[in-house]
């Protein structure tokens, strides 16, 4: 099946620093999701992609659908100790409801004030 | 507005009593899926239903049965629970692509 793998595993990092992410498939992905997950919550999306090349921001966060569609990227622009939590990627070859998800083990950031 | 409720939020189950999460959404999104979440090892997919009525095996669906009741509820049952179920289980919901999450129910199994 398809897999993801999504680096770097941890991060540690200062405040006010960015911090970037990735996720690379085995296999295309027609949508790309970002989620984010605070210890003892659910997932929350921060942001979808639907078409490659497109790069779509959303505050402070940037994200990116590879131009190969194998492939996304996660910027996080001057750090804030509320951006500590799990990271995940997301994909799917499907466009529709009731598509199967794909994803990433995760990234744990950790912000040092 | 509630998004997706999970109930119970903790639970401890002796090996081989039964047990059903119950998962409610008020989207009025189509479909549901259930998920399970072990340290290091991300989301894996146990039931998902993609639309009222219909239900599929998801990548670990072994150990578990679902319910899709109606379009808001989709229920996850342990027929007899064994410790390798411990884990934290997460419903979510969909209209579109992007799903959404519940706060998920820990369950542990001794």
């Amino acid at each position: 099946g398809q897999q993801l793998n999504q680096s770097p595993q941890s991060m540690f990092i200062q405040e006010g620093e960015d911090v970037s992410m990735n996720c690379t498939s085995s296999s295309i992905f027609n949508t790309w999701l970002w989620y984010k997950q605070d210890p003892g919550e659910g997932p929350v999306l921060l942001i979808a992609l639907y078409k490659a090349g497109e790069l779509t921001s959303n505050g402070r966060l940037t994200a990116q659908f590879g131009i190969t569609r194998k492939d996304s990227f996660l910027n996080i622009s001057a750090s804030i100790p509320s951006d500590v939590g799990i990271y995940f990627c997301a994909g799917t070859l499907k466009e529709t409801s009731g598509s199967r998800l794909t994803f990433g083990e995760g990234t744990q950031l950790t912000v040092n004030p | 507005n509630a998004g997706v409720t999970q109930t119970p939020k903790f639970q401890v189950l002796k090996t081989g009593q039964s047990m059903t999460l119950q998962c409610a959404q008020d989207m009025n999104h189509n479909s549901m899926y259930w998920y399970r979440q072990d340290p290091g090892m991300g989301l894996r997919l146990i039931y998902y239903s993609a639309s009222e009525g219909t239900t599929d095996k998801g990548e670990v669906p072994n150990g578990y049965n679902v319910s899709r009741l109606n379009k808001r509820e989709f229920s996850l049952r342990l027929e007899s629970a064994a410790p390798s179920q411990t884990s934290v289980y997460f419903c979510a919901s969909s209209r579109t692509v992007a799903q959404h999450f519940g706060d998920g129910t820990r369950l542990s199994i001794l």
